[in-house]
């Protein structure tokens, strides 16, 4: 079956420590996402990616970092600059369409907790 | 810059009964729209969505929505609704930016069914 994998699906960090949020798909989709959602609020994108090498900073980049060494595979990090980093992390996968019609497809999510 | 309003953050409909969820955008053009579910500590799965053509949309799980161009609207509608219904949904515009489509999603409405 295609789909995305997220792992680990809990997640518990100390203040200061950096950790790294896992995501995998098979859909062969060139471009993945990774949002933030926090109770109350729509998802943030934090940073996408449309092609291996290459990423971007979406609205909220600061205190993460991410990696594209491979097409199936987009890492989170979340380091220790990030100051408020308790939330639900979601990836998400996508063609890569010339006319923009593309649909983001997502996977099941992590949810981070600072202790 | 667009934005998404989803006026009810929580609506509750007995079983059997017909759903309206409300959203609304704003963009100088026509965006492309989508409508996602979310069950608890779950990702998101797209219900439907709509790019072009037929204003009246229709999705999975028994879900449409139609597209008001007047009124900047794109509400979920399901004419009788199931126990297995009851999550968030969310409705979100897609824009060009640069190359890629930037999705951006609303807040969410939480429905409940009861009995």
């Amino acid at each position: 079956d295609g789909g995305i994998t997220q792992s680990p699906k809990y997640l518990f960090r100390k203040e200061g420590q950096n950790v790294t949020l896992s995501c995998e798909q098979n859909l062969n989709h060139d471009a993945m996402y990774w949002y933030r959602q926090d109770p109350g609020q729509g998802l943030r994108l934090i940073y996408y990616s449309q092609i291996v090498n290459d990423f971007q900073k979406g609205d909220i980049a600061e205190g993460y970092s991410v990696s594209r060494e491979k097409k199936e595979s987009f890492p989170l990090t979340v380091t220790s600059a990030q100051k408020n980093p308790t939330a639900f992390y979601l990836c998400a996968s996508s063609i890569v369409d010339y006319f923009l019609t593309d649909t983001q497809y997502f996977g099941p999510g992590t949810r981070l907790t600072v202790l | 810059a667009q934005s998404v309003t989803q006026p009810d953050i929580h609506i509750t409909v007995s079983e059997g009964a017909s759903l309206e969820l409300r959203c609304n955008y704003s963009y100088g053009a026509t965006p492309y729209l989508f409508w996602y579910v979310q069950s608890p500590g779950q990702g998101l799965q797209l219900l439907l969505k709509y790019f072009s053509g037929d204003t009246l949309v229709q999705g999975i799980k028994g879900f449409e929505a139609e597209f008001k161009r007047s009124q900047s609207s794109f509400n979920l509608r399901k004419p009788s609704v199931h126990w297995s219904d009851a999550a968030e949904y969310f409705c979100a515009v897609g824009v060009p930016a640069g190359g890629y489509q930037k999705v951006t999603f609303g807040t969410g409405t939480k429905l409940q069914v009861i009995p």
